[in-house]
């Protein structure tokens, strides 16, 4: 496709259930990003991956969050035994490289709501 | 860690009058990009500074990068109703991340 893909657009879940979030960037785009927007906030960094290169995981806010990219393509942001606190918009990015300077191209994101 | 502050939160204008939007790090920056948001969307890039004291516009808008890339401001002259949305800075320190302010979020009553 022409731009960032995520799915489900929209999550509503039960609190201590596990959730997987899809993200499938621009073809061609080497480096991807996920962010957690909650409601007037701006956006807080989760995770970044390049290439092969180890993923770095310095903004996931617990263990039960963890993401994997298959391939250097499509990655999946899955949280586990969610919580109240989880509710928010988690939107994934791509740019051509990851180097300094490169426009990051958002996807839609995914509202997740946790009851 | 690096913190990016944005100031206002949010801003209401009147159709055609003027809005500034700042951006300051506690750190020194290497670039700095900008982003727009519209209701119910996602952010879209606008653009990118990297040096010191850089100007740049795009039609209405003009973006600033100060001389000791700490600070940076977006100013929209005359703003129209497709200026809604927020408006999102983002600094880079060196590497492949961004830290996000919290967004400037513009009304434009017509």
């Amino acid at each position: 496709g022409a731009g960032v893909s995520q799915s489900p657009s929209n999550k509503v879940t039960e609190k201590g259930k596990d959730v997987e979030l899809r993200c499938d960037p621009i073809s061609g785009h080497t480096a991807l990003y996920w962010y957690r927007q909650s409601l007037g906030q701006g956006l807080e960094f989760l995770i970044y991956f390049q290439g092969n290169s180890a993923p770095d995981k310095s903004g996931l806010p617990s263990d039960r969050f963890s993401a994997e990219r298959t391939g250097g393509s499509v990655s999946t942001l899955t949280i586990q035994r969610t919580q109240q606190e989880d509710s928010a918009v988690y939107l994934c990015a791509s740019s051509s490289t990851g180097a300094r300077g490169q426009p990051q191209h958002f996807g839609d994101g995914t509202r997740l709501s946790i009851l | 860690g690096q913190q990016v502050m944005q100031i206002p939160q949010y801003q209401h204008v009147q159709e055609g009058e003027d809005f500034t939007t700042y951006c300051n790090s506690s750190t020194t920056l290497s670039n700095i990009q900008w982003y727009k948001q519209r209701p119910g969307g996602h952010p879209v890039f606008l653009i990118q500074l990297v040096k010191s004291g850089e100007v740049k516009k795009q039609k209405r808008l003009t973006f600033q990068f100060g001389e000791a890339k700490k600070n940076s401001s977006l100013h929209i002259t005359a703003t129209q109703t497709t200026d809604v949305g927020t408006y999102f800075c983002a600094g880079g320190a060196g590497s492949y991340q961004l830290t996000f302010g919290k967004g400037t979020k513009l009304s434009v009553i017509p």
